[in-house]
């Protein structure tokens, strides 16, 4: 099937372990993102790679670290996770950037990380 | 700043009680305006994309307007399969989605 798909689904880890998400999309799409939503269902981005070239650097602590090795995968590196990294991180992707084809961003189901 | 609020945060209808949604935006230039529905459990799933004022688009109960300040999403005769929360995100004048807090509509049969 044709998805964004990231894994793990769930990862419950302590406070100052390092962990990774992956994500890779077989859509064509040139464009990759990575999101956190809060408890309160917010959105906020905090990375973009367009043909894996970093465009898009939110103020995100350095203690995570975007890598993208072919424009089809972008995972997502934490390092010394802390309590309040604890949220759901969803990777999308586009045709183009900023989603400016018809449909938008592709989403991934989302990896809940538990920092206990 | 670009900014998106939404409301009402919580919405709870009755099976065919028509219904909107409102998604009101700043943003230095809008480059479009996308409508979202998110499942608990899942990722954002794409609804519309509005370039425009004046701007309409339908999908079987719902339908997406958009003003140069604000956008509706109207739900017609609702079912309960329509509960999820939905989500508006604005694209301005750079290479990002911001997005607003969502609403979580509910419908009861």
């Amino acid at each position: 099937d044709t998805a964004v798909s990231q894994t793990p689904k769930y990862l419950v880890t302590q406070m100052g372990n390092d962990k990774s998400i992956k994500c890779e999309q077989n859509l064509g799409h040139d464009t990759m993102y990575w999101y956190k939503q809060d408890s309160k269902k917010f959105l906020k981005i905090m990375f973009s790679y367009n043909n894996k070239e970093l465009i898009i650097n939110e103020t995100v602590p350095n203690r995570f670290s975007p890598k993208s090795p072919d424009k089809a995968h972008l995972n997502l590196h934490i390092n010394s996770l802390e309590l309040g990294d604890s949220a759901v991180y969803f990777c999308a992707s586009s045709q183009d950037r900023g989603g400016q084809a018809n449909y938008g961003y592709t989403f991934g189901s989302g990896t809940r990380l538990t920092v206990v | 700043e670009d900014q998106v609020t939404q409301s009402p945060e919580a919405l709870r209808l009755q099976e065919g009680e028509s219904s909107s949604l409102n998604c009101s935006y700043t943003v230095s230039g809008l480059r479009g305006l996308f409508w979202y529905r998110q499942d608990p459990g899942k990722g954002p799933e794409f609804l519309f994309t509005l370039y425009s004022a004046g701007e309409e688009k339908e999908k079987e109960r719902l339908k997406a307007t958009l003003t140069k300040k604000e956008s509706f999403l109207h739900i017609t005769a609702p079912k309960p399969e329509d509960s999820a929360t939905y989500l508006c995100a604005v694209h301005p004048n750079t290479d990002k989605l911001i997005f607003g807090t969502g609403t979580r509509l509910q419908v009861f049969p």
